[in-house]
């Protein structure tokens, strides 16, 4: 079945680069995506990648994608105390039926 | 734009009881999802609606949970009885189409607690 894994915590240090990894077991994953959730609020889609690009750059967030590997990773430069949250990766492979396959959230960590 | 509803957004019962929970959607978007975010845990799927119809309901329990949208807009979810297991969040997101890529709008959830 379809799964897809997260490490729990990622500290840095304030003004840092974070890098949130996740991995997918899905071969015919369409899009992948990564949502932000912060305490007591919704999910906030932050961006989300084709499986046929590598690589998406949107202002601070830079995503990564190894196909070959199933590994997303999203990076967030210059990493703020705003920014701390759970990042969730998500899948979907298409067609009529898709609703999202989550992992188990990256509580992001900011250290003054 | 207003986005998506959802109602109460905290819920208590007791073991056996019954709750509905009501979602209302961002205005047009024809797909609809419920999920259920347990503690420490992704969201995942329950339910999925394409107007009224469903789509992919494979991991609802559907012994003890149901859910409807009958005029293609507003859906409930409820749960009859429900069990200690079942206190999670439930999420409710629309798409303007069932299409992967499609972004998907999450309300705030209903906190449930069942005691």
């Amino acid at each position: 079945g379809e799964d897809v894994e997260q490490s729990l915590f990622l500290s840095v240090r304030e003004g840092d680069s974070s890098v949130i990894n996740c991995t997918y077991t899905d071969s015919s994953s369409t899009y992948l995506y990564w949502y932000k959730q912060e305490p007591g609020a919704g999910l906030q889609l932050l961006t989300y990648i084709f499986s046929n690009m590598d690589m998406k750059q949107d202002q601070r967030l830079t995503v990564l994608l190894n196909k070959k590997d199933k590994h997303l990773s999203l990076r967030i430069a210059d990493t703020q105390t705003g920014d701390s949250a759970i990042y969730f990766c998500a899948e979907n492979s298409g067609g009529g039926a898709d609703g999202l396959t989550f992992g188990k959230g990256t509580h992001l960590i900011i250290q003054p | 734009e207003a986005g998506v509803a959802q109602s109460p957004r905290y819920k208590i019962i007791e073991k056996r009881q019954s709750v509905a929970f009501w979602c209302n959607p961002i205005s047009g978007h024809a797909t609809l999802y419920w999920y259920q975010q347990i503690l420490g845990q992704g969201p995942k799927l329950l339910i999925q609606f394409q107007n009224n119809g469903v789509v992919d309901d494979s991991q609802l329990p559907k012994d003890r949970f149901s859910a409807e949208r009958l005029k293609g807009v507003d859906s409930t979810l409820k749960i009859q009885p429900a069990k200690l297991e079942d206190s999670a969040v439930y999420l409710c997101a629309s798409s303007s189409s069932g299409r992967a890529g499609n972004t998907q709008y999450f309300g705030p959830g209903t906190r449930l607690t069942v005691l």
